[in-house]
C-alpha cells in the first residue's frame, strides 16, 4: 500500500541552524509531492510543490525541497531558521494510478520548535 | 469569500449524539475536500468532492460518516451516533480545479481552519 513517512516528528532547532525534514514515500509511478505548513493558531498553508520539471523546488520564506526520485524522497530544508519557522509541517504525496485515479496521504507531519 | 471557512469552530457532545460540520469553500472552487486530524497524527483524507459529486468515499472511517454538498458549494459532514475516537480536528479544503471524474485533482489546496470535535 502507498504510504509517506515523516521520520522525524520532533525537531529542536536554535536560530541560524540548518533545518532538514525527511519525507519518504512507497510507490515507483506518478507523483505530485507538496510540503505543507501549520504555523501555531492558523491554517494548513502551502510552502511547496514538485509536478514536474527541476527537482529542486523553491517556496516561500526561503525553503526549499529536493525530489530524488531513485530515493523516493521530498526533503524540505533551509539554510537558516528563525523563530517565526516554529511550526507543524506536512508532506503530502498524490500517487497518480493508471486510468487517472489519484490518491492523497499526508504524511503525519514534524514539529519544528526554533529557539532564540 | 476570502478563504475557506468551517463552523462550528468548537463542539462538545455526548456520546452517541449526531454532529453536523459545515465548510464553506472558496468562491469558485470546484473541488471540496474532507480531513480528519487526530492528536499526534497526521492528516487523514476522508472525501472528496467535484461539484456536488463524491467520486471517492473510500476513506470515510465508517457508514456513521456521510457527507453532502450542495449548489457546488457547501458542504457538510454529518457524524452519526458518535463516539469518543471521533474526537478530532476536522479539516475542510478547496481547490480551484476538479479532478478526472474519478478522482481528486493535482491542484493546491487552500484549508479552512477545522472544527475541534471532542466526544464526552
Amino acid at each position: 500500500a502507498q504510504s509517506v513517512s515523516q521520520h522525524n516528528h520532533h525537531v529542536i532547532l536554535s536560530e541560524a541552524a540548518s533545518l532538514e525534514l525527511g519525507c519518504n514515500y512507497s510507490y515507483g509511478g506518478t507523483v505530485n509531492l507538496f510540503w505543507y505548513v501549520q504555523y501555531p493558531g492558523q491554517h494548513l498553508q502551502l510552502l511547496l510543490k514538485y509536478f514536474s520539471g527541476d527537482p529542486l523546488v523553491k517556496g516561500i520564506k526561503g525553503f526549499e525541497a529536493e525530489f530524488i526520485k531513485s530515493k523516493f524522497s521530498f526533503n524540505l530544508r533551509k539554510p537558516s531558521v528563525q523563530w517565526s519557522d516554529t511550526a507543524e509541517y506536512f508532506c503530502a504525496v498524490i500517487f497518480t494510478f493508471s486510468g487517472g485515479y489519484n490518491k492523497l496521504i499526508f504524511g503525519a507531519g514534524t514539529r519544528l520548535a526554533v529557539h532564540p | 469569500g476570502a478563504g475557506v471557512s468551517q463552523s462550528p469552530s468548537n463542539k462538545v457532545t455526548e456520546k452517541g449524539k449526531d454532529v453536523e460540520l459545515r465548510c464553506d469553500p472558496i468562491s469558485g472552487h470546484t473541488a471540496l475536500y474532507w480531513y480528519r486530524q487526530s492528536l499526534g497524527q497526521g492528516l487523514e483524507f476522508l472525501i472528496y468532492f467535484q461539484g456536488n459529486s463524491a467520486p471517492d468515499k473510500s476513506g470515510l472511517p465508517s457508514d456513521r460518516f456521510s457527507a453532502e454538498r450542495t449548489g457546488g458549494s457547501v458542504s457538510t459532514l454529518t457524524i452519526q451516533r458518535t463516539q469518543q475516537e471521533d474526537s478530532a480536528v476536522y479539516l475542510c479544503a478547496s481547490s480551484q480545479n476538479p479532478g478526472q471524474p474519478i478522482s481528486l485533482s493535482t491542484d493546491t489546496q487552500y484549508f479552512g481552519p477545522g472544527t475541534r470535535l471532542t466526544v464526552l
